[in-house]
């Protein structure tokens, strides 16, 4: 399957201040990737889907001006939560689809700490 | 809104013990997908079940799809350590690609 990497692993910011998560599809060039949240013990929300060369999609209760995607190439999706505060301290994690069965392939995800 | 809920939510077994996961919808998927995410780590896909009644095999890892594509089991015979993990399913109603995730099971193996 797609081989998908995320950057930073962990990142630790002060409240306020914006912060950008990288997602990479290593293997393969993906028109679409998706972004998930996910809370301690919890399971994935999906928050927005990043469409390469257009505006990204989001979930109802998604701030689009707070979290901010660029997929400007087929194998790099951005995603910046800007002026961040505790309550976005969360694990991001992205994905891409590939194959008949629209199969996702996630990254290792990205763990967000606001101080 | 499709929500699809996992039962039970948590549990926790000696080594060598069977247990089932269920994930039931009042929604219909056209395909549904089993995940194991450790700790720090992205979900792993195990399997994708489309037809409905359709039942797969992954070793020890039994998949069934229900016949009316709402639900869902897994079943793990003779649990091991390493199957420790958060169990998570996923529907693909075929719109946008968009994937619903499931409640969760965090299960526990222990010696």
């Amino acid at each position: 399957g797609a081989v998908v990497s995320q950057h930073p692993s962990r990142v630790i910011c002060k409240s306020g201040t914006s912060v950008k998560i990288e997602c990479r599809s290593l293997d393969f060039q993906a028109t679409t990737m998706f972004w998930y949240r996910q809370f301690p013990k919890k399971s994935l929300m999906l928050m927005a889907t990043s469409n390469e060369g257009s505006k990204a999609t989001y979930e109802q209760g998604v701030e689009k001006d707070k979290f901010l995607i660029n997929h400007a190439s087929l194998t790099l999706s951005t995603l910046t939560v800007t002026s961040a505060h505790p309550e976005d301290s969360s694990f991001y994690i992205c994905s891409v689809t590939q194959g008949a069965e629209d199969t996702q392939y996630f990254g290792p995800g990205t763990r967000l700490t606001v101080l | 809104t499709q929500l699809l809920e996992q039962s039970p939510q948590f549990l926790s077994i000696q080594e060598g013990e069977n247990l089932t996961v269920y994930c039931n919808s009042s929604s219909v998927f056209s395909s549904l997908q089993w995940y194991r995410q450790e700790p720090g780590e992205g979900p792993v896909l195990l399997v994708t079940v489309v037809t409905g009644g359709e039942v797969k095999k992954l070793k020890r890892l039994t998949f069934q799809f229900g016949d009316a594509r709402k639900d869902s089991s897994l079943h793990i015979t003779a649990a091991q350590t390493g199957d420790t993990g958060l169990y998570l399913c996923a529907g693909f109603t075929g719109t946008a690609s968009k994937l619903t995730f499931g409640t969760g099971t965090r299960l526990q193996v222990t010696l």
